[in-house]
């Protein structure tokens, strides 16, 4: 019940093209699903986040759509560039718990081809 | 700010050594984490720890791992003695513990490499 499954696990898409990962969940005391962003030879990085009460979230070219009732959340990056180039992670935790912690997806590789 | 800063950002060892990857997190954070990334299993939360205390250890996958934080500024994760399937990047993040909901946002250093032979 602590997973949070990812999808898919690379993806390849044309420069302007629109990127899409997407997550599922079970666990649904999960209050905050925030999106890291890694490149190589680096730490993963928060790159966006959502709670649910909102089903979107867009900042710049990204933009997370959540489905509560399907317990499912998803990352559209729009006019993807090569720069965007970066393994995604999805992730999910109890905020409100002093003892919750981030539980990650498996994690997307994407690559953005000129 | 510097950021998390992790050393050494590369370890190569022999099956049977102690290894020891060390973090500083960043000043005024409260919670640190110990992770560990493989191609296999992805990003796996070992231990964290709230104010210098050890929280959550659950994911130590054996007693040959051990995580220690003397100070607020320090912490270390001891793997003796290593074996190959230990190879992975190991990284350290830190978050903030000002308020409610100090642990959603993670500041990550830029992983060891570990790779024992």
């Amino acid at each position: 019940q602590q997973q949070v499954k990812q999808s898919p696990q690379s993806l390849i898409v044309q420069k302007g093209g629109i990127s899409i990962i997407n997550c599922a969940y079970e666990n649904t005391a999960f209050d905050y699903f925030p999106w890291y962003q890694q490149f190589p030879g680096k730490g993963p990085a928060l790159l966006i986040a959502i709670r649910p009460d909102v089903s979107e979230k867009k900042e710049g070219r990204f933009t997370i759509s959540f489905n509560k009732s399907a317990k499912q959340f998803s990352l559209h990056i729009m006019d993807s560039q090569p720069g965007d180039s970066a393994t995604y992670f999805c992730a999910a935790i109890h905020g409100s718990s002093n003892t919750g912690k981030l539980i990650f997806g498996q994690g997307t590789t994407l690559q953005v081809k000129p | 700010d510097a950021g998390v800063i992790q050393s050494p950002r590369h370890e190569v060892t022999e099956m049977g050594q102690e290894v020891t990857l060390r973090c500083k997190p960043i000043s005024g954070h409260d919670y640190l984490f110990w992770y560990r990334q493989t191609m296999m299993r992805g990003l796996e939360l070992l231990i964290y720890f709230n104010n210098n205390v050890p929280i959550d250890d659950s994911g130590m996958p054996e007693d040959r791992f051990s995580a220690k934080m003397p100070n607020a500024s320090f912490s270390t994760l001891k793997i003796q003695p290593s074996e190959p399937r230990d190879s992975a990047v190991y990284f350290c993040a830190s978050s903030s513990g000002r308020g409610a909901r100090s642990n959603e946002k993670l500041f990550f250093g830029s992983g060891t490499q570990l790779s024992v032979l």
